[in-house]
């Protein structure tokens, strides 16, 4: 099993560029998540998918979307980056409640 | 709501122990404890669910006071290798969602 991986691995945009991060599991998870993670802010969430069809927001969603093409895939999308979104994205995903999250090596993102 | 840690950062040397507190002003249901080294992806330790279930290495302890809303971590004789930023996540009772607190750093020395 490769568990979680995520493309690119690193990426520099300019400012207004569009860009889609991609994230696939081949654990059968139902649930997926995309975080962003800051110097000091911890692992904050931007959105996730509870099961196949369907997406939620989380804690830091503006300037996003996600789209949860099949079970296995869940993609971000940055529509116009800003300096801002600079930061480390880590997709994750676990079999539901109460279970293990299992994150990908991350995608580190520089917007000039 | 993002949990709380505390402390922000500890300094440890080599066989000391150290706990790691995560606190929510929201009832937890379940608690989710990783370790992220420098460069690299968190990996899991331990989760405790309400009710006393739990799932983690044997090596790891932890305690869950559902009444409090308070999780701790307990490292005892530290090592090297346990040095890196530890986080909790939390999970409410109906919605599948994990969130995060801030990180306590923990460097353990010589």
């Amino acid at each position: 099993n490769a568990g979680v991986t995520q493309t690119p691995k690193f990426q520099v945009l300019k400012t207004g560029q569009s860009m889609t991060l991609q994230c696939a599991q081949d654990m059968n998870h139902n649930s997926m998540y995309w975080y962003r993670q800051d110097p000091g802010m911890g692992l904050r969430l931007i959105y996730y998918s509870a099961s196949e069809g369907t997406t939620d927001k989380g804690e830091v969603p503006n300037g996003y979307n996600v789209s949860r093409l099949n079970k296995r895939e869940f993609s971000l999308r940055l529509e116009s980056a800003a300096p801002s979104q600079t930061s480390v994205y880590f997709c994750a995903s676990h079999l539901g409640w109460g279970d293990t999250q299992y994150f990908g090596p991350g995608t580190r993102l520089t917007v000039l | 709501q993002q949990p709380v840690q505390s402390p922000q950062a500890v300094i440890l040397r080599e066989g000391e122990d150290a706990v790691i507190n995560c606190s929510s002003s929201k009832a937890l249901y379940s608690v989710h404890w990783y370790r992220q080294k420098h460069g690299e992806a968190p990996v899991f330790l331990m989760i405790l669910l309400k009710g006393g279930e739990q799932k983690g290495h044997e090596k790891i302890s932890a305690s869950f006071n559902e009444k409090k809303q308070q999780s701790s971590l307990y490292l005892t004789a530290s090592q090297l290798s346990y040095s890196g930023t530890y986080f909790c996540g939390t999970e409410g009772p109906s919605y599948d969602k994990v969130i995060f607190g801030p990180g306590t750093s923990l460097s353990v020395i010589p």
